[in-house]
């Protein structure tokens, strides 16, 4: 069964801590995505991947990075966590668009 | 701006038919898809239609007018278990990233 494995479901950070959060997929696919989901306010793309070290800024990219240095893994990086960054980070992994993307579990990250 | 819009909530009843719609405002259009999130779960792909048309699969069929930048998806003999969140998704480029709406929660009472 194909899987994409995100590190932690539950994350507490500090304010002004680097966070990062783990995504590995199994699935030798060359796209990946990184969403946060907020009720009320949908998915939404932070940052995407078409390939490794290759990286592109989605629809609210401001306070986080992204690093993809091998095909399999694409992390997410909260380089000073702020209170607005509480939310569900959601990654993805896809073959094109016939196909859907395939989600992990996500990570409810809180930052206190 | 890029904007889907769909209905917040939607109630129908076990074994009843319910169409969920979704209009969309996009720069451009690679494609419409579904998803399905159950709470405390991640979305699963339920559909992609990329020509105007009904797709089926099972229970569900998806349906879309690009001309009216509109599609629906509709689920049949609805089951309790059919009660979830359902997200209308666009392709607005090819590099196959999704604009999501804001999601419709369907509630499947007895």
């Amino acid at each position: 069964d194909v899987k994409v494995t995100q590190s932690s479901r539950y994350l507490v950070k500090r304010t002004g801590e680097k966070v990062f959060l783990e995504c590995v997929q199994d699935m030798d696919h060359e796209n990946m995505f990184w969403y946060r989901q907020d009720p009320g306010l949908g998915l939404r793309l932070i940052y995407f991947s078409y390939d490794v070290k290759m990286k592109e800024k989605g629809d609210i990219p401001e306070g986080y990075s992204v690093s993809r240095e091998k095909k399999e893994r694409f992390s997410l990086i909260l380089e000073s966590a702020s209170t607005n960054q509480t939310s569900m980070y959601l990654c993805a992994s896809s073959p094109g668009p016939i196909y859907g993307y395939t989600f992990g579990s996500g990570t409810r990250l809180t930052v206190v | 701006g890029q904007s889907l819009e769909q209905p917040s909530e939607v109630t129908a009843v076990e074994g009843a038919i319910v169409q969920i719609n979704c209009t969309y405002q996009t720069s451009g259009f690679y494609g419409l898809s579904w998803y399905q999130q159950h709470d405390g779960g991640a979305p699963t792909f339920l559909s992609y239609n990329a020509l105007d048309g009904l797709e089926e699969t099972g229970r569900f069929s998806s349906f879309l007018s690009r001309s009216d930048s509109y599609g629906y998806l509709l689920l049949q003999e609805l089951q309790m278990k059919d009660s979830a969140s359902y997200f209308c998704a666009v392709g607005v480029d090819s590099s196959y990233k999704l604009i999501f709406g804001s999601g419709t929660r369907l509630l499947v009472r007895p």
